[in-house]
């Protein structure tokens, strides 16, 4: 069980707006950033959004991020077929004093 | 290009060992913060260790401590995690990243090196 909760699964139709959710806690969260990775199939993580809403460089404006409180959210608007993918949610943890991720969302595009 | 390249995994008997080697390029090694994350098949993420640039600070994850050294050789561009008294549930792919301490923030993934143990 993850310390950060993520819905294990989302979808949508080509062109809608999605928003994947990760909650967490006050040690978490709430007191650290909040960065998020996508996961194509059978590939490694790639740094989707970092420091809550920042996207590196190549990323498309599509994707934003946002934190409020205990809880982040990952939005992509203007969906496309290659958006298929798992995503994740990550943040450093004070009380485990560590790196803590999300269980992950796989996002199926209808 | 920034390039990391796992290499070692395979297949290993419960209570056995296996040492992983990650081959860096393209960006200054010595510079960063080095970790490890594994993923379990069909799983989610988790971080396992890391390795401060010059290797004076190491943090694990609490299931490994005690089982796991990260290392790093800064002259090689080259980061290590020896496994040692496996367990099965340390089946996984493992991947190396860069990144800081405090943050899960990776720049840059491995493609990742299948560990499995099995009797």
């Amino acid at each position: 069980q993850s310390v950060l909760t993520q819905p294990p699964s989302a979808s949508a139709t080509p062109g809608q707006r999605v928003i994947i959710s990760c909650s967490g806690r006050r040690s978490n969260i709430a007191t650290n950033d909040v960065h998020w990775y996508q996961q194509l199939p059978g590939t490694a993580p790639k740094l989707l959004i970092y420091k809550d809403n920042q996207r590196p460089s190549g990323v498309p404006e599509r994707f934003s991020g946002s934190k409020s409180g205990t809880s982040a959210s990952l939005a992509i608007s203007g969906l496309r077929s290659e958006d298929e993918a798992d995503y994740y949610c990550a943040t450093w943890d004070d009380s485990l004093r560590g790196h803590i991720f999300g269980g992950g969302t796989k996002l199926t595009v209808l | 290009e920034v390039q990391l390249v796992e290499s070692g995994g395979g297949l290993v008997q419960p209570g056995g060992s296996l040492r992983l080697s990650c081959a860096a390029s393209g960006f200054s090694f010595s510079s960063d913060w080095m970790n490890w994350v594994r993923q379990a098949p069909g799983k989610g993420l988790e971080w396992v260790a890391n390795i401060k640039q010059d290797g004076t600070e190491i943090y694990y994850v609490g299931s490994v401590k005690g089982r796991f050294t990260i290392s790093r050789d800064n002259t090689k561009n080259s980061l290590y995690l020896q496994m040692n008294s496996l367990r099965v549930e340390d089946t996984a792919v493992y991947y190396c990243a860069s990144g800081p301490h405090y943050a899960p923030h990776y720049d840059n993934w491995g493609q990742g090196t299948l560990v499995t143990v099995s009797s």
